[in-house]
């Protein structure tokens, strides 16, 4: 089945670095989304790639989406401590009626 | 705004102990979704609804069963509870199609002794 891979597991940053976290499918992706979950909270939607090579800007977030639709990436711009927190891929199977499958997170922590 | 609500929050159950999980959503979102979430495993997808009346087998089905028999309710249940069910157990909902975000709701931390 579809599997979707993310690394690195855990990430430590001095407030100020940058961020980055990898997303790998196994199969070509339709869209791929990805979220971020404070600690103790649920997660929560940040955006989604639906074209091949796109890449999309959020203030110090930078996404993209892999040529081939399998792969993404999310780029933090100079951390803050309001970025801690665990940021998940989500990909949608390009054959599927709606199986949306979550890489394993990142887990993000700042140290002030 | 209600958008997606999970009933109970907290819950401790005996192992071989049955229940159900109830999520509610008022966005008249056609899919919905029950996740567990477990430490260094991420989110695995449990069952999936892509309308009233349907339901579909994620990642890890085994030990659950669910029904939609309302398009805003989504109930997950377990018929006989293990320890290895301990985990805490998210409900996500969504337009559906291609390009249709999932909003959550606040998780259900069940465990079983």
């Amino acid at each position: 089945g579809q599997q979707v891979m993310q690394i690195p597991q855990y990430q430590h940053v001095q407030e100020g670095e940058d961020f980055t976290t990898y997303c790998n499918s196994s199969t070509t992706l339709s869209n791929i989304q990805w979220y971020k979950q404070r600690p103790g909270g649920h997660p929560v939607f940040l955006i989604q790639l639906v074209k091949s090579g796109e890449v999309k800007k959020q203030k110090r977030l930078t996404f993209q989406f892999g040529e081939a639709k399998k792969n993404s990436s999310l780029h933090i711009t100079a951390t803050q401590t309001t970025d801690v927190g665990t940021y998940f891929c989500a990909g949608l199977d390009g054959g599927s009626q709606g199986n949306l499958i979550f890489g394993k997170g990142t887990k993000l922590s700042v140290k002030p | 705004n209600a958008g997606v609500t999970q009933t109970p929050k907290f819950r401790v159950l005996k192992t071989g102990q049955s229940m159900t999980l109830l999520c509610a959503q008022d966005m008249n979102h056609e899919y919905m979704y029950w996740y567990r979430q477990d430490p260094g495993m991420g989110l695995r997808l449990i069952h999936y609804s892509v309308g009233e009346g349907t339901t579909a087998k994620g990642e890890v089905p085994d030990g659950y069963n669910v029904s939609r028999l309302k398009k805003q309710n989504f109930l997950l249940g377990l018929e006989s509870a293990a320890p290895s069910q301990t985990s805490v157990y998210f409900c996500a909902s969504s337009f559906g199609g291609r390009t249709a975000e999932a909003f959550f709701g606040q998780g259900t931390r069940l465990t079983v002794v």
